[in-house]
């Protein structure tokens, strides 16, 4: 089945500075692969997706790229602010119609 | 409209005792997925309804858990004979169509097995 592999787990960064989480992915059939934030003692919220037919998506601060042939995909978030910090989760959608989660990265942005 | 809803939110029992909770999706979503995430880590599939198709139940964990989902609305995952080691936040999620579609989770219940 799926692995998905999230790093790293834990990223502290200055405000202002930007972030970057990188998962990596084995399906090569994987096709859509969404992100979360999970903030403290709160439910997951899709922040971003990408599907396979796009490189780079892109939403104000956010952006995620994917890389199918190395089967990687990143989350970037430039300008960072004390409110991004929490736990963000990526995932891959794979051809077993389910979605795999990473273990999350823990992001601590330092006013 | 009303987002995904779950209940209770808090489940304290025994160890050795049966626990339901229940999950109410989003109105006209078509598929609902649970999940469990133990303390600081990551979710962990157990098992995805879609329409009325048999559903997905490779991440069940022991024949101990078992899902429902009636009328293709509320489910309820039932867990019997609790262990320890089922502590955890169960958290339901659902979403239009299927597994492409954006998943809208719910606040979760938070069981502790004592």
């Amino acid at each position: 089945g799926e692995n998905v592999e999230q790093h790293p787990s834990t990223l502290s960064v200055q405000e202002g500075d930007s972030a970057v989480i990188k998962c990596t992915y084995s399906d090569s059939a994987s096709n859509y692969f969404p992100w979360y934030k999970q903030e403290l003692g709160k439910r997951p919220q899709l922040i971003i997706d990408i599907r396979s037919n796009v490189g780079e998506k892109k939403d104000q601060r956010i952006a995620v790229t994917l890389n199918k042939t190395a089967k990687h995909f990143s989350l970037h978030i430039t300008e960072t602010q004390p409110e991004d910090s929490a736990v963000y989760f990526c995932a891959a959608h794979n051809a077993g119609n389910m979605l795999t989660f990473g273990g999350g990265t823990r992001l601590m942005v330092k006013p | 409209g009303a987002g995904v809803s779950q209940s209770p939110s808090n489940k304290v029992t025994e160890k050795g005792k049966d626990v339901e909770l229940r999950c109410d999706p989003i109105s006209g979503h078509t598929a609902l997925y649970w999940y469990r995430q133990s303390l600081g880590q990551g979710l962990e599939f157990l098992i995805y309804f879609q329409g009325n198709s048999a559903p997905d139940k490779s991440g069940l964990p022991s024949d101990r858990f078992s899902a429902e989902r009636t009328g293709g609305s509320v489910s309820t995952l039932t867990i019997q004979r609790t262990q320890q080691e089922d502590s955890a936040v169960y958290l339901c999620a659902s979403s239009l169509v299927g597994t492409t579609d954006t998943q809208y989770f719910g606040p979760g219940t938070r069981l502790t097995v004592l």
